[in-house]
């Protein structure tokens, strides 16, 4: 069966730090990946999408990048985080072509 | 990019009481899924659901793609079922939610 891994549960950093978080998928091949951005009682707002290895579209323009690594691994990156960069961070995939798609556990950014 | 609307944002209900959630949607899309959130955060899939009608347990879900819109029932509501409700359609390969619909269950 198909799993999604996302590290580490809860973060606190501090402004200008940089960041990284990642996303692994197991028992599928050539997923589409996603991370989302939710602020305090908000909406979940689609930060990156990739659909292969090295395709990465970006949603929004922001103080983040993400890379696609290998078939199965996202990571979402900032060079120098801001405050505003606090909130939780949810991976997903997908089978390609639009199918349903499932969600890691999240990861919890308190930018200090 | 498409738009993706859910109403209403916030339902109180006493247990045991029913309740329709409705999500509209601004284009055609491929396929369309409803979440639950739980307190710690985590997005739970409820239905998948890209037209026609689902139940499952006390749940049920209908989306009519070419009206644009999915509506999720909760029959015999329960404490447990308190949380934010999401749903979240697909177009283009990416995935975009609605602001979710907060549901109270008093007991």
């Amino acid at each position: 069966s198909q799993t999604i891994h996302q590290w580490p549960a809860t973060l606190v950093q501090p402004v200008g730090s940089p960041l990284s978080l990642e996303c692994t998928v197991e028992g599928t091949s050539n997923p589409n990946l996603y991370w989302y951005r939710q602020a305090a009682g908000r909406g979940l707002q689609l930060l990156f999408y990739s659909v292969g290895i090295g395709q990465i579209s970006s949603e929004v323009p922001q103080n983040l990048s993400a890379s696609r690594p290998q078939d199965r691994q996202f990571i979402l990156s900032s060079k120098k985080l801001l405050l505003s960069d606090s909130g939780f961070y949810l991976c997903a995939w997908s089978y390609q072509g639009e199918t349903e798609a499932f969600f890691g556990q999240g990861t919890r950014l308190t930018v200090v | 990019g498409i738009q993706v609307e859910q109403s209403p944002p916030d339902l109180i209900l006493q247990e045991g009481a029913n309740s329709t959630l409705r999500c509209n949607f601004s284009d055609s899309v491929n396929n369309l899924q409803w979440f639950h959130q739980n307190p710690w955060g985590q997005l739970i899939n409820l239905f998948y659901i890209p037209s026609g009608t689902k139940q499952n347990g006390r749940l049920s879900a209908t989306t009519v793609a070419t009206e644009r819109y999915s509506l999720l029932y909760i029959s015999s509501s329960q404490t447990t079922d308190s949380g934010v409700y999401f749903c979240a359609v697909h177009n283009n390969n990416d995935m975009r939610f609605g602001a979710g619909t907060r549901l109270t269950v008093k007991p």
